[in-house]
């Protein structure tokens, strides 16, 4: 069975760090592209970034760039997203996603974590 | 890069179809067909309906239907039933090799 289990989340100040963690089950992580999604409290789902299974290919959303930073480790098989300069506008459920095609079909999710930003 | 444009709420009666629509520009929904449709339950992680326009993955119900049309994509649900109620989120790869969202759409059975 397919798992994705986020971590990390919790409360922080605001120009705080965070790291998250998504520990993979149940699949050769090392062959598939991975996700990061974010969804603000009552609202909805924005992508942050995306990394290729060999992590030769790391993309960001534009408002995200230089602050987070997205990685991997496949003798692991986990998923990270260091996340620096945190604000207020940052609290988000923070969601991990396998990617079936790289920019398309997510087809397994996590339960997500919660990041608050918040002095 | 602007969220994708998704009708805030649509509504049907059981056994009724409805559609929902996903409006972009021709550097992302109309240029590619990297569009993928999610479902989200209140408290719940997205689950995918569709991807590449209009493919289902295995497990899901051959009620949904996925097309696009210019730059507008569209999540057709027939026979609609009680637990089609939820939250619904396009998506599209984009020129700029990014991944936007739509702002979702919330379903209701009425």
């Amino acid at each position: 069975e397919v798992q994705l289990v986020e971590s990390g989340g919790g409360l922080v100040k605001p120009g705080g760090s965070l790291r998250l963690s998504c520990a993979a089950s149940g699949f050769t992580f090392g062959t598939y592209s991975m996700n990061w999604v974010r969804q603000a409290p009552g609202k909805g789902l924005e992508w942050v970034s995306s990394i290729s299974s060999s992590s030769s290919y790391i993309y960001y959303a534009d408002s995200l760039k230089g602050r987070f930073t997205i990685s991997r480790d496949n003798a692991k098989n986990s998923l990270y997203l260091q996340m620096n300069s945190l604000r207020a506008d940052d609290t988000a459920v923070y969601y991990c996603a396998r990617a079936y095609d790289f920019w398309n079909g997510w087809d397994y999710w996590g339960q997500g974590t919660l990041v608050t930003v918040s002095s | 890069q602007s969220a994708l444009t998704q009708p805030a709420s649509v509504s049907g009666s059981p056994g009724q179809s409805i559609t929902i629509s996903c409006t972009g520009t021709s550097s992302d929904v109309g240029d590619y067909d990297h569009v993928s449709w999610y479902q989200q339950h209140p408290g719940k992680a997205p689950k995918l309906m569709i991807y590449d326009v209009s493919n289902r993955p295995s497990g899901v119900s051959h009620r949904l239907s996925g097309s696009k049309s210019g730059n507008t994509a569209s999540l057709t649900i027939s026979g609609l039933q009680p637990e089609d109620e939820a939250d619904y989120y396009c998506s599209s790869y984009t020129s700029t090799s990014t991944l936007v969202f739509g702002g979702g759409t919330k379903l209701t059975v009425l």
